[in-house]
């Protein structure tokens, strides 16, 4: 595609639940990266896949959370049994390799999940 | 450990002034620098990307510069407009393949 697509852009769920949140990189970018933007914070990392493996998943805030990514395409960052702190917009970037040295990074419009 | 600092915090401006957004970074081993915009509710908007070897790049009234020995880059705004006003945020690629963002810098110009 064009850009980075996001899905969903919203999601409100209720505390204990899972959910999904779903990535599509630029086609034949082989680096994709989660990040997460809490109220009023900066951007944290959290996973940053190359190809369909993740050499870096040291940002994972718990083992609620997991990614996995098919095909060296689309990406899913999944929260089980989600918290009140698990609440922030989840963005996702893609390069076209890594780790984005010449072509830096385009972000997609990310997923504001509210947990209630 | 890379930290990025970007300092002020939030900045307004009247229309039409020259502005200077100040990003510094602990680690000088970097791949690259980048400059990005986000509006509210929006995601990241790339705005220049300044490679490890290069001192600036420059788009329309945009001007990146990197100093990397000194760790600091800034972002210069010429002849600032309503519609510049978003959050900037500066993020370096580290040798760890990892992006370390700043706070960013809140701007609001004031029309």
């Amino acid at each position: 595609g064009a850009g980075v697509s996001q899905s969903p852009s919203n999601k409100v769920t209720e505390k204990g639940k899972d959910v999904e949140l779903r990535c599509d990189p630029i086609s034949g970018h082989t680096a994709l990266y989660w990040y997460r933007q809490s109220l009023g914070q900066g951007l944290e990392f959290l996973i940053y896949f190359q190809g369909n493996s993740a050499p870096d998943k040291s940002g994972l805030p718990s083992d609620r959370f997991s990614a996995e990514r098919t095909g060296g395409s689309v990406s899913t960052l999944t929260i089980q049994r989600t918290q009140q702190e698990d609440s922030a917009v989840y963005l996702c970037a893609s390069s076209l390799q890594p780790p984005g040295q010449r072509y830096g990074y385009t972000f997609g419009s990310g997923t504001r999940l509210t947990v209630v | 450990k890379q930290e990025v600092t970007q300092i002020p915090a939030a900045l307004s401006v009247p229309e039409g002034e020259n502005l200077v957004l100040n990003c510094s970074f602990t680690d000088s081993a970097i791949y690259n620098l980048q400059w990005f915009r986000q509006d509210p509710g929006k995601g990241l908007t790339s705005l220049l990307l300044i490679q490890s070897s290069q001192r600036e790049q420059t788009s329309g009234r945009l001007n990146a510069s990197l100093d990397k020995s000194s760790g600091r880059s800034t972002l210069y705004i010429a002849a600032s407009q309503p519609g510049d006003s978003a959050t900037y945020l500066c993020a370096v690629t580290s040798r760890d393949d990892k992006i370390i963002f700043g706070k960013g810098t809140r701007l609001h110009i004031l029309p």
